[in-house]
């Protein structure tokens, strides 16, 4: 079965903190991508990264970085010096073939 | 416009009524997604079509009717909802649904109360 559990639901950090959000997923298949996504009070929902199963690479991007490992089926995201316009729910997602499973989010609060 | 636009961004609904949520994408992407999303928990895949054609059904109630008259639109019609269907209904587009290319890409989605 495929699953994706973020088990934090939510975080407050104070601005500047560092934060991680963790993510564990569950699949048989060989070949999934992994997402992560953002969604602030707007709604709409943004793309933040996309890591296929094949790729374990670490990636940073700013002041996001994201590890991917394989071994405990992790991809969990961290924000360095985090700021007020962080403020949102993200949302781990896992695909395989047509389906996509997303966790339930974390809700991140970024104090001033 | 550009991205991802959903309409209305807010419905309000007796369960004998009759509506529908209409998707636009200006992306140029072949595959279109509904997705609901209801207090805690995980986002729920309704419906995927590929070129226009339904490839993915989730169990959906036939209470939830998609149409896709094209790569560019996406309808979802709803008649006879229950309380419980309340949710934020979210649509999203990519390249393809296939996984190398396929982050989506979501519109602000439609809050739907259903009395």
């Amino acid at each position: 079965a495929q699953k994706v559990t973020q088990a934090q639901t939510e975080i407050s950090v104070v601005e500047k903190e560092d934060v991680t959000l963790d993510c564990v997923y569950e699949t048989r298949d060989t070949t999934y991508y992994l997402f992560w996504y953002k969604q602030p009070p707007s709604g709409e929902l943004v793309f933040l990264i996309r890591r296929n199963s094949f790729d374990e690479q670490n990636e940073i991007s700013g002041r996001y970085s994201w590890n991917f490992q394989k071994s405990t089926s992790s991809f969990n995201f961290t924000i360095t010096a985090s700021q007020v316009v962080d403020s949102a729910v993200y949302f781990c997602a896992l695909n395989t073939g047509n389906q996509f499973y997303f966790g339930t989010g974390t809700s991140l609060t970024v104090i001033p | 416009e550009t991205g991802v636009t959903q309409t209305p961004r807010h419905l309000v609904m007796g369960m004998t009524n009759k509506k529908s949520l209409k998707c636009e994408q200006h992306l140029g992407h072949n595959a279109m997604y509904w997705y609901k999303q209801s207090a805690k928990k995980p986002l729920e895949l309704m419906f995927v079509y590929s070129l226009e054609e339904r490839v993915e059904n989730n169990s959906v109630p036939s209470r939830f009717s998609p149409e896709c008259p094209n790569s560019s639109h996406l309808f979802l019609h709803l008649h006879t909802l229950q309380p419980e269907d309340s949710a934020l209904y979210l649509c999203a587009s990519s390249q393809d649904k296939d996984g190398s290319t396929n982050e989506q890409f979501f519109g602000p989605g439609t809050r739907l109360t259903v009395l």
